[in-house]
């Protein structure tokens, strides 16, 4: 198994700029993990979808965030306009169920930074 | 105030030595208790999972829950440069609108040097 694929690993672009970041799923996982992390305030958990519903957006920081799943195996976490304070490590994880023992998986991360 | 707090180091020990890590919690709803090690330029990965109060083991790593104090712990034995990573409680949620999310403490960064 490939585990979760994430894309770009590394993205720079200047403040204005519409971000997108990509993610595949561990194949037959029905929950999918949007997080950002910082140094200042670690791992925050955006938002989470399960079986490609949104479940819960109350970590989005703002409009500026939007993110799709139009399908199992595919999901997206656009920001727009991006600004400087965007700049983090966005991380994108699955797992099999919702329950609090589902192990979730993560992706290796998407280091975003805004000039 | 947060609902985890995790003290984010950085921890620096000798090879050998015995490691404690800790965490405290707001919400007395928090059933399960999970630990997660994250390496350096990667992602996190699950270390270990405990439900009840008391202790669980699993080779050099002992995870420990005291529900009555809101507060758990995991502790390394005989410490190795390879558990050199940052290592984050977090606690799903077990009920209501948002159940199975995870609430992540902020990680301690831990090294182990030769």
């Amino acid at each position: 198994d490939a585990g979760v694929i994430q894309s770009p690993r590394h993205e720079v672009t200047e403040m204005g700029q519409e971000v997108t970041l990509r993610c595949k799923p561990i194949s037959g996982h029905n929950s999918l993990f949007w997080y950002r992390q910082t140094m200042m305030r670690g791992l925050e958990l955006l938002i989470y979808f399960n079986n490609n519903v949104p479940i819960d957006d109350s970590g989005m920081p703002e409009d500026r965030f939007s993110a799709k799943m139009p399908n199992a195996s595919f999901s997206t976490l656009k920001i727009q306009p991006s600004e400087p304070r965007d700049s983090a490590v966005y991380f994108c994880a699955s797992s099999s169920g919702l329950g609090g023992r589902d192990t979730q998986y993560f992706g290796p991360g998407t280091r975003l930074t805004v000039l | 105030q947060k609902e985890v707090e995790q003290d984010p180091g950085p921890l620096s020990v000798p090879e050998g030595a015995i490691v404690s890590l800790n965490c405290t919690y707001s919400n007395s709803a928090f059933q399960y208790f999970m630990w997660y090690r994250q390496y350096s330029r990667k992602g996190p990965e699950l270390l270990m999972y405990t439900y009840s109060s008391g202790n669980k083991e699993d080779g050099r790593f002992t995870a420990q829950v005291d529900k009555s104090s809101k507060y758990i712990s995991l502790f390394i034995r005989d410490s190795q440069p390879s558990d050199s990573a940052t290592y984050q409680c977090a606690l799903p949620n077990a009920s209501g609108t948002s159940y199975g999310k995870l609430t992540f403490g902020q990680g301690t960064i831990l090294t182990v040097h030769p």
